[in-house]
């Protein structure tokens, strides 16, 4: 069964550094998205992606913030300048259609971030 | 503004016993609902939604509009239940649906 791909699985950061987080969606899927979920914490929308665009963005999605689609395959989650608050756990998810009700998001297993 | 409440962070159950996981959203539109599970170390992955009115792994969950609720229910509790639960709320857009999540329930279930 296909699945939604990850990497890595755990990285750590100095504070101030640049980050990319990797993923690789399901391969005929059409829309992508970014989640967070800080320690303890529920599971927030970071952003979504379509045609390559993006096509909404949370409150938490800051300049510090961006994503990629480079190739096709991977979907890229960049922050620029990494803070402590920075460290959650971050997933991709991504599915085939607009989000109706006969679709479902796929998700990651996660990168779990961690700035010191 | 869309919102999802989860108002147990814990809830435990012996094997056997009902089970019910509280989930109120609030959204003026009409939203879709979804239950998401996660077991130990695993990722998310859908377990109902509410377009489909279907029962999975005995699990079953009615959208109460009149109670802006959608509480996932099983009447006989297993131990492989035991995982995190997330209610989750998307709302159509052309563009995507992105979803909003709950604060999740520790479900576990003793033997």
């Amino acid at each position: 069964e296909p699945e939604v791909t990850q990497t890595p699985s755990h990285q750590v950061t100095q504070m101030g550094q640049e980050v990319i987080l990797r993923c690789v969606p399901i391969s005929n899927h059409l829309y992508f998205y970014w989640y967070r979920q800080i320690l303890g914490q529920k599971v927030e929308f970071l952003v979504s992606f379509y045609n390559n665009e993006i096509s909404e963005k949370s409150e938490i999605f800051d300049d510090q913030f961006s994503v990629e689609r480079p190739d096709g395959s991977n979907f890229t989650l960049k922050i620029r300048s990494t803070k402590l608050e920075d460290s959650a756990m971050y997933f991709c998810a991504s599915r085939t259609d607009r989000g109706r009700g006969d679709t479902e998001a796929f998700f990651g297993q996660g990168t779990r971030l961690t700035v010191v | 503004a869309q919102r999802v409440t989860q108002p147990e962070k814990l809830l435990s159950v012996f094997k056997g016993a009902p089970v019910e996981l509280k989930c109120n959203y609030s959204y003026s539109g009409s939203p879709e609902l979804f239950w998401y599970v996660q077991y130990s170390r695993q990722r998310l992955q859908l377990l109902l939604r509410h377009i489909s009115r279907e029962s999975i792994k005995g699990f079953t969950a009615d959208l109460n509009k009149g109670e802006t609720s959608f509480h996932l229910k099983k009447p006989f509790a297993q131990e492989e239940d035991s995982a995190m639960y997330y209610c989750a709320l998307s709302v159509l857009k052309t563009s995507g649906s992105r979803l909003t999540f709950g604060e999740g329930t520790q479900l576990t279930v003793n033997p």
